[in-house]
Formats: C-alpha cells, sequence, structure tokens
C-alpha cells in the first residue's frame, strides 16, 4: 500500500520567516495530495490541495508543489504569523479525491515572535 | 452548515472493555470515514462508507473492531475487546461523495484504554 513519510517532525521559525515541509510517497499511482491543519486539541482542516497534473499552487501565503517523478511535495509557508502555529499532515490518495487517503506523521510548525 | 459531530469527546475504559463511539456526519454527505489516530502519528483509514456501504476496511482489525452505518447517515464504531494499543483520537470524517475532494473531520473521540 502507500507509505507517506513527512519531514520534519518539528519546525521552529521566526515570525515572518518561511516554513517548508516536505513529503515523499511510494505509490506512483497517487494523485491527488492534501495538506491539513490540526490546530491543538481541534479537527484537522484542509488548508490547499495539489492533483498530479498540476506542479505548483498557491493560495495567499501557502502555496504547494509537487515533482511527482521523484514523488515527493511540499507545503511553502511565507511571512509565517503565530496562528500558523499547529500540526501540518501531509496526505496522499490515488482516486483524486479524499477517499482512502493515507497520511503522514505530521510537521508541529512553531513560529516565534 | 453544521459540522461533523461525535460523542462522547472522551473515554476512559479498561482493557477488555468494550466501548462505541457515534458520529453523525454532515447533512447529505453520502462518504463517511473513521479514522484512528495514534498520539505523534497521522490518521490511519479504519474503514470508509459510501451511504451504507463498504468501501474499504482493509485497516480495520476486524477481530475486535466493528463499524456500521444502517441508514446510511449516522455510524456508529465499536472496540471489543479493547487493549491497550487502542488508545487514540478516533476520528469522524464525511464528504459529498467519493468523487469529492475535501473531507471535512468531527473533534473526535479520545480513548484511553487503561
Amino acid at each position: 500500500g502507500e507509505n507517506v513519510e513527512q519531514h520534519p517532525s518539528t519546525l521552529s521559525v521566526q515570525e515572518g520567516d518561511s516554513a517548508v515541509i516536505k513529503c515523499t510517497y511510494s505509490d506512483s499511482a497517487s494523485n491527488y495530495f492534501p495538506w491539513y491543519k490540526q490546530e491543538l486539541g481541534k479537527r484537522p482542516q484542509l488548508i490547499i490541495d495539489i492533483r498530479s497534473n498540476v506542479g505548483e499552487k498557491k493560495d495567499q501565503r501557502i502555496a504547494v508543489t509537487l515533482n511527482k517523478t521523484a514523488k515527493h511535495f511540499s507545503l511553502h509557508i511565507t511571512e509565517t504569523q503565530p496562528e500558523d502555529s499547529a500540526v501540518y499532515f501531509c496526505a496522499a490518495s490515488k482516486g483524486g479525491t479524499a477517499s482512502k487517503l493515507t497520511f503522514g506523521t505530521g510537521t508541529r510548525l512553531q513560529v516565534t515572535l | 452548515e453544521a459540522g461533523v459531530a461525535q460523542s462522547p469527546r472522551y473515554k476512559i475504559i479498561e482493557k477488555r472493555q468494550s466501548v462505541a463511539f457515534w458520529c453523525n456526519p454532515i447533512s447529505g454527505h453520502a462518504t463517511l470515514y473513521w479514522y484512528q489516530q495514534i498520539l505523534g502519528q497521522g490518521p490511519k483509514l479504519l474503514i470508509q462508507f459510501q451511504n451504507n456501504g463498504v468501501v474499504d476496511d482493509s485497516q480495520l482489525p476486524k477481530d475486535r473492531f466493528s463499524a456500521e452505518r444502517l441508514k446510511g447517515v449516522d455510524s456508529t464504531l465499536k472496540i471489543q475487546p479493547a487493549k491497550l494499543e487502542d488508545s487514540a483520537v478516533y476520528l469522524c470524517a464525511s464528504s459529498w461523495g467519493t468523487s469529492n475532494t475535501e473531507a471535512f473531520f468531527g473533534q473526535g473521540t479520545r480513548l484511553t484504554v487503561v
């Protein structure tokens, strides 16, 4: 089955700096890659996603890039703010949808003042 | 719109006891998911329903876990008997259908097995 690895497990940045979280996947048939943000004690929420027919997608301060050949994708957050502090999960699926998602192990991002 | 509702929020049981969790998805959502999230790990899909049929239960430990969605709306997940390693947050999520890209998660039920 699919295996998704995520790095780093923890990341501390100063407010205003950029943060990058990287994930690799094993199944070349995977074609949908969402990113979820989970604040402490709260539910995971989708923040951005990308399909395999696109190399990059941006939404304000958040961007995701995908390299199908290398089977890795990354989350980029620019101009980080304290409210960006949370655990971020990458995921992958083959159906192009939220069906049968395999999640990474998560990255705890801490944005310090 | 109202979100995915789960209950209880917290549950503490002794090993070998049984426990059940309840989920009410967002109205109209045909697809319902149960995930297990062990501390420090990402959510792991246990079972996925499309209406009241099972789409995927390949990672559900069927010797002790069971789930049902009898009328295609609410769902229950049961563990019997519980083991220490079942301690985790059980997340329910729903989406409009299997062709939809966003799954909406509930707050989860934190289970502690002692």
